[in-house]
C-alpha cells in the first residue's frame, strides 16, 4: 500500500512568518511530487512540482526534497492571511494523496 | 491555463437514484482522466483510471457496476452514481491528462448529497 503522510495539523503562523509543510511517503521508486493548496470546497491547485533532490523555488514557495530520508517539505516565506488552506502533498501519477496539513496564517 | 469544466457542482438527490457528472477538457485533449472521491475532512482518493475508447480501471473496493465511468471522447468523461446511498455523498473531481504534456489538471469538483 503506497502511503503519502502528513501532519493534520492545523499549523498556525503569524502574518509575515515561514510556515513549513512536511510530508513522507512510503513508495521508495517515486519520481514525481507535488504540493497542492486547497481551500474549502474546492478543488485542488497546483503550487510545485519537484522530482530531483534539492530545493526549488518559486516566489515565496521552496519545495525540498529528500529521497534517500523519503520526505518532502513545503515553505511559505512572508505567510499572508490568504495562504489559509490545505495543503496536500501528492506523489506519483495517478497522484497518491496525503491527508493535507491545514495551515492557517494569523494577521 | 487549461480549463476543465465540471458539473453539476452540486447536487442532491433521493436515495435510490441516478446521479451523472461530466468533466469536460475545454482546450486540449484528454486521453486519461482520473476521477477521486474526497469525503471530508480527508485526502483525494483515487477512484478510477479511464483512458478514451477503453473500459475505466477500478482501485480496489470501488465498485465498477456502481459508478459508472464513459470516456468516449477526448474531451468528455462523465462519471455515474447509480442507486445512490447516503454514504455515496462526497465531493466528486476529475483530473484529465494532456495527452501531449501529461500535464494534469483539476475539475472545479461536484458535491454529491444523498438524502
Amino acid at each position: 500500500q503506497k502511503e503519502v503522510e502528513q501532519n493534520s495539523g492545523p499549523l498556525s503562523v503569524p502574518e509575515g512568518a515561514i510556515a513549513s509543510l512536511n510530508c513522507t511517503y512510503s513508495d521508495r521508486v517515486s519520481q514525481s511530487f507535488f504540493w497542492y493548496r486547497q481551500y474549502s470546497g474546492k478543488s485542488p491547485e497546483l503550487i510545485m512540482s519537484i522530482y530531483s533532490n534539492g530545493d526549488k523555488e518559486d516566489g515565496r514557495f521552496t519545495a525540498q526534497l529528500n529521497k534517500a530520508s523519503q520526505y518532502v517539505s513545503l515553505l511559505i516565506r512572508d505567510s499572508q492571511p490568504s495562504d489559509s488552506a490545505t495543503y496536500l502533498c501528492a506523489v506519483n501519477t495517478p497522484l497518491v494523496f496525503g491527508k493535507g496539513t491545514r495551515l492557517s496564517v494569523i494577521a | 491555463g487549461a480549463v476543465v469544466s465540471q458539473h453539476p457542482s452540486r447536487v442532491i438527490c433521493k436515495s435510490g437514484t441516478s446521479v451523472k457528472i461530466e468533466c469536460r477538457s475545454l482546450d486540449f485533449q484528454a486521453t486519461t482522466m482520473f476521477w477521486y472521491r474526497q469525503f471530508p475532512k480527508q485526502s483525494l482518493m483515487l477512484m478510477a483510471t479511464s483512458n478514451e475508447g477503453s473500459k475505466a480501471t477500478y482501485e480496489q473496493g470501488v465498485e465498477k457496476d456502481k459508478f459508472l465511468i464513459n470516456h468516449a471522447s477526448l474531451t468528455l468523461s462523465t462519471l455515474t452514481v447509480t442507486s445512490a446511498h447516503p454514504e455515496d455523498s462526497s465531493f466528486y473531481i476529475c483530473s484529465p491528462a494532456s495527452g501531449r504534456t501529461g500535464e494534469l489538471f483539476f475539475g472545479e469538483g461536484s458535491r454529491l448529497t444523498v438524502l
